[in-house]
């Protein structure tokens, strides 16, 4: 079982939908989450931490839920230029393990 | 905007030679990292550093080598490249104040 586990998707959402994406992780160990976003031939980009409490930036939600081990990702009113890749990770002992990250594509 | 910086940004090169991405960093990061990632694919961990003179190799094995002599500074080290090793090699780091991990642009490397 991976370490960090993701819904590879393609989510093909119509654009202003609200999506939703879940990230599970296996070592209870793990320090601190966050959710990173990567464009085609890119580098992945830090999209948000992920805080118990839950934190929120502008159209975008994250949650974390350590009881159940997984963190969520919600983006609200989705425009185009939200097609991407979003990827889940985790820090253990400053070790960063991802997921295979989750494909969107927002369509007009 | 993370100040992590990667050269040679594309390289193509024939098989058998020594090549050396280099990776820094001028955000006084401990924390550095090798990640080797094919086109639509996963993220792979190949190698990490928590300090200077500290390395350890990550969870993909890779033929390829890292040094740590100096914070700010951490290239990776092929010395006879294949085909096999045609892949995009990302290099990031972490640390204070918000222990958040950034990356740099990355090195596409092609070998023919």
């Amino acid at each position: 079982r991976k370490e960090v586990e993701q819904d590879p998707g393609p989510f093909n959402v119509p654009e202003g939908a609200t999506v939703a994406f879940n990230c599970t992780y296996s070592n209870s160990a793990s320090q601190s989450f966050f959710w990173y976003r990567q464009d085609c031939r890119k580098e992945p980009k830090l999209l948000m931490s992920v805080y118990s409490s839950g934190n929120e930036d502008g159209r975008f939600t994250a949650q974390l839920n350590r009881a159940s081990q997984y963190i969520s990702l919600l983006i609200r009113d989705s425009k185009l230029s939200d097609s991407a890749t979003y990827l889940c990770a985790v820090n253990r002992d400053d070790k960063i393990i991802f997921g295979k990250g989750t494909r969107l594509h927002i369509l007009p | 905007e993370a100040d992590i910086y990667q050269t040679p940004r594309y390289l193509v090169i024939g098989t058998g030679k020594k090549i050396t991405l280099e990776c820094s960093q001028t955000m006084g990061h401990d924390k550095m990292y090798w990640y080797q990632q094919d086109p639509g694919m996963e993220l792979h961990l190949i190698h990490y550093s928590y300090g200077v003179n500290s390395t350890e190799k990550g969870d993909l094995s890779s033929e390829s080598t890292v040094s740590r002599i100096r914070t700010e500074h951490f290239p990776l080290t092929l010395e006879s490249a294949r085909p096999s090793h045609t892949s995009q090699y990302l290099c990031a780091s972490l640390g204070p104040p918000d222990y958040e991990q950034y990356f740099g642009p990355g090195t596409r490397l092609t070998v023919t």
